[in-house]
């Protein structure tokens, strides 16, 4: 079974601030990978996404993501923050298998102050 | 249209009731799940079935019971309810039959708020 680990539990980071979180996950197979944004009080949506090829990955609102596979590694990148990226934040990892389930980290809450 | 749409968003209601959520995706997709999401925002899989299949069962006590009429629904009925059963439930869906390009990429819909007293 695959697991999934965001190091960061909670950011804090000023307007215009560069944002790192990371996430590395554990599986020996091909693996999907996934950023999802949990902005308050509202549901996930994708951020960006990771199948095949190019490991630097971009996604909406100016996040992209760098797939490294030595590292198992998939950190989530943005060079600059706004107050409106203030959310919660969660990496997910997919074993590309039939009926394989997704894995999700245990979220980093990003608060962006103004 | 709301892609994945659930009913109720919130629901309050004492321990021992018995209770049901409902969910519905309009996108084709051949997969649907519950997750759950406590206090602190982890989120967890409980189910998730295939064409009316189930195929993902998590360790969840029996007094949770999926069912799925059709590969567009996905309900979800709690029995003799306790507080620990208080998060919010969301149900997603995802397009599993059409290769890897799309393969776990979860459509959410907007959960539903359950508040056991």
């Amino acid at each position: 079974a695959q697991s999934v680990s965001q190091h960061n539990h909670h950011v804090i980071l000023s307007e215009a601030a560069s944002l790192e979180l990371g996430c590395n996950y554990s599986y020996g197979g091909t693996v999907n990978l996934f950023w999802y944004v949990q902005y308050p009080g509202q549901h996930l949506q994708l951020l960006l996404k990771y199948f095949s090829g190019d490991p630097l990955v971009k996604g909406i609102k100016g996040f992209e993501a760098e797939f490294i596979k030595s590292k198992f590694s998939f950190n989530l990148r943005k060079p600059s923050v706004q107050w409106s990226d203030t959310a919660e934040y969660f990496c997910a990892v997919n074993p590309n298998t039939n009926a394989g389930k997704s894995t999700f980290g245990d979220g980093t809450t990003l608060t962006v102050k103004p | 249209d709301t892609a994945v749409s659930q009913t109720p968003k919130y629901l309050v209601t004492q321990m021992g009731n018995d209770k049901s959520i409902k969910c519905e995706q309009n996108l084709g997709h051949d997969t649907m799940y519950w997750y759950k999401q406590d206090s602190k925002k982890f989120l967890k899989i409980m189910f998730s079935y295939n064409n009316k299949e189930l195929i993902i069962n998590e360790t969840v006590p029996n007094r949770f019971s999926p069912k799925s009429p059709d590969k567009a629904h996905l309900n979800l009925h709690i029995n003799s309810l306790e507080l620990g059963d208080s998060a919010v439930y969301f149900c997603a869906s995802s397009q599993e039959g059409r290769g890897r390009e799309v393969r776990g990429e979860l459509f959410f819909g907007e959960g539903s708020r359950l508040t056991v007293l």
